[in-house]
């Protein structure tokens, strides 16, 4: 069975600095991994996906994660925290590709941006 | 952009009431996910259809909820008699039905709160 642990319920980092989100997922078969963000009373928007080739993934918003599969980790990472970051953040697994089945999901972090 | 529709955005009633959600998806995508989001329990698959027909129902309660697709454009998430414990966000979300780089796109929700 697959699983997804988001360490860290709420990460705080300040205006213009490093962002980290951890994600470390378990699966029986290589995954496919994704990243989501939710902002308030919205839906889950797609920030990056991991399905094959490069390691190094690049999606939206400035955003990056490293797939490693020695350490079974997809950590989130963001150079320069901007205001408009401050969100939910969800780490995600499957089987399949994210078209094709379920996805599983972990507990969140939400993400605070000081001024 | 193409979007994932859902109706209600919101709906309040009463213990024993029968609930409907509703769910648009893209146009030409072949499956469509069903997702419950309490505080508790995070983001659960409850259900996925391919071409109309039930893929996965694992993680939906049988006694109270059904899922159906009446047609291509149209899911429905059901709960009846509706109870407390269902208050939730529901999210539908679509995808082409192919692994690899296609993800899934979610709808805004349907939050629920049952009284």
């Amino acid at each position: 069975a697959q699983s997804v642990t988001q360490l860290g319920s709420h990460v705080s980092v300040s205006e213009g600095a490093l962002v980290l989100l951890r994600c470390n997922y378990s699966s029986s078969v290589p995954p496919y991994l994704f990243w989501y963000v939710q902002y308030p009373n919205q839906g889950l928007q797609l920030l990056l996906k991991y399905t094959t080739g490069a390691t190094l993934v690049k999606g939206i918003n400035g955003f990056e994660a490293e797939f490693k599969k020695s350490e079974t980790s997809f950590h989130l990472t963001k150079p320069s925290a901007h205001m408009s970051d401050a969100a939910e953040y969800f780490c995600a697994v499957s089987d399949h590709g994210g078209g094709a089945d379920g996805l599983t999901f972990g507990k969140g972090t939400h993400l605070i941006i000081q001024p | 952009d193409a979007r994932v529709t859902q109706t209600p955005r919101h709906k309040v009633t009463e213990m024993g009431q029968e609930v409907t959600m509703r769910c648009q998806p893209i146009l030409g995508h072949n499956t469509v996910f069903w997702y419950r989001q309490t505080m508790m329990q995070g983001l659960e698959l409850l259900a996925y259809f391919r071409n109309r027909a039930p893929l996965d129902d694992s993680g939906m309660p049988k006694d109270r909820f059904s899922a159906e697709m009446p047609d291509a454009t149209l899911a429905t998430l059901k709960i009846q008699p509706s109870e407390p414990r269902d208050s939730a966000v529901y999210f539908c979300a679509s995808g082409s039905g192919q692994g690899g780089n296609q993800p899934q796109h979610f709808g805004d929700g349907t939050r629920l709160s049952i009284l």
